[in-house]
């Protein structure tokens, strides 16, 4: 079985400062590891993805997640946001065989201020 | 029109009613998910089709009834729904993954649901 936690529900954050967004996984085989964003009213849309290779993968939008094997993460940030950040996000997790969709977390809340 | 497409994008309808719901995707792949959003909870899957054969349902009342008439269309037969249905209901496809385990699922924008 696998399983993600999403350590923040809610992170408030002030224009241009940087920004980390917390994703532990829980899997018993390899993972493919997932950020989604979520704007108001809109479905998911896909940030970045690590599939395999460098640990370090770059998305759109600016921001970047880090794959963690040995501390089971993937720890989403971007060094510098702007308003327009604000939106919830998602990790997810696939690779369980016995399991046909991504495994989501629960979301965490990204508020960016003025 | 590309990528998933839903329709419609909000819906109002009474306990008595029966509507659907409609999504096509325009990516050319052979998997397709509904997913339920509510208020403060994760998303819930609720049905995976996979070349057109219902694959997983995961205990969904049977007032939700998928349908998949072929890989780029997916229905949802909503009737005699309960308030506590009222959601955002999300489609999403994916193509049936070469590497064991890969899915990578791109969403459509939704239908908001309210029961009435």
């Amino acid at each position: 079985a696998q399983s993600v936690t999403q350590l923040d529900s809610q992170v408030p954050v002030f224009e241009e400062a940087p920004v980390e967004l917390r994703c532990n996984y829980s899997s018993s085989v390899s993972v493919y590891l997932f950020w989604y964003v979520q704007y108001p009213n809109q479905g998911l849309q896909l940030l970045l993805k690590y599939l395999s290779g460098s640990t370090l993968v770059k998305g759109i939008n600016g921001f970047e997640a880090e794959f963690n094997k040995s501390q089971t993460s993937f720890h989403l940030r971007k060094p510098s946001v702007h308003i327009s950040d604000t939106a919830e996000y998602f990790c997810a997790v696939s690779g369980d065989p016995g399991r046909r969709a991504l495994t989501f977390g629960s979301g965490t809340r990204l508020q960016v201020q003025p | 029109e590309t990528g998933v497409t839903q329709t419609p994008r909000h819906l109002v309808m009474g306990m008595t009613n029966k509507k659907s719901l409609k999504c096509e995707q325009h990516l050319g792949h052979n998997a397709m998910y509904w997913y339920k959003q509510s208020a403060k909870k994760p998303l819930e899957l609720m049905f995976v089709y996979s070349l057109e054969e219902r694959v997983e349902n995961n205990s969904v009342p049977s007032r939700f009834s998928p349908e998949c008439p072929n890989s780029s269309h997916l229905f949802l037969h909503l009737h005699t729904l309960q308030p506590e249905d009222s959601a955002l209901y999300l489609c999403a496809s994916s193509q049936e993954p070469r590497d064991r385990g890969l899915y990578e699922q791109y969403f459509g924008p939704g239908t908001r649901l309210t029961v009435t």
